[in-house]
């Protein structure tokens, strides 16, 4: 499996609370993604990034954030979770050595629960 | 805009008989197409992608894919389904020409495998 770890795996929190999840890779590939995993919608793209700092928005961002201060690290950040938020968060990474067709490689994915 | 359109209902086959795994796509440029396999509780597994060339593209567990410009499908098979092969399956895609880093997802089709 591809070095990538996710924490918490698990995570039950109240509404209006601010929530981080950190995704860590040791495979040093250039490009990390946050998805959402929802019945019904299959996986949605929340952010991702290019490189360290560099950021960008998908389909579904509001009411996250995120950060890259390290290669290695991609956090994302619920401002103030709300009960919509309610999900399962997957970490991905890609490689950009070969071209920019590369697939991804996922973490074991985070439970949050918003009460 | 990119799409990739997979059907909502699950596919039952027999252990033994082939099995096909549907899913068609939209985007603007020249297509990178990807197929995922989720097991339970899991991330999601690379099976194979496509990106030029032979438009049958073999992958891992047996697992192989056509590429059908005109239909604009990219369709996953596998000679003689298992029962382990019991999962959900996403396609994906890319566009290979607008310099997007990002991958849009299918919702994803159940297979279950009937011993």
């Amino acid at each position: 499996d591809a070095g990538i770890t996710q924490s918490p795996r698990h995570k039950v929190t109240e509404t209006g609370t601010p929530v981080t999840l950190r995704c860590h890779q040791t495979e040093n590939h250039r490009y990390m993604y946050w998805y959402r995993q929802d019945p019904g919608h299959g996986l949605r793209l929340i952010h991702y990034s290019y490189g360290v700092k560099d950021t960008d928005k998908g389909e579904v961002s509001d009411g996250y954030s995120v950060s890259r201060s390290k290669t290695e690290d991609f956090l994302l950040t619920l401002e103030s979770a709300t009960s919509s938020q309610t999900s399962v968060y997957f970490c991905a990474i890609s490689a950009s050595s070969g071209g920019t067709y590369n697939e991804q490689f996922f973490g074991p994915g985070t439970r949050l629960t918003v009460l | 805009a990119q799409s990739v359109a997979q059907p909502e209902d699950p596919v039952n086959v027999a252990e033994g008989n082939p099995l096909t795994v549907k899913c068609t796509y939209s985007v603007s440029g020249n297509p990178y197409l990807f197929w995922y396999v989720q097991y339970p509780n899991r991330g999601l597994q690379f099976l194979l992608k496509y990106i030029t060339g032979d438009n049958l593209v073999k992958g891992s567990y047996g697992f192989e894919a056509e590429f059908n410009k005109s239909q604009t499908s990219f369709h996953l098979k596998k000679p003689s389904a298992l029962v382990s092969d019991s999962a959900l399956y996403f396609c994906a895609v890319r566009d290979g020409t607008s310099g997007t880093y990002k991958y849009i997802f299918g919702t994803g089709t159940r297979l279950k495998v009937l011993a």
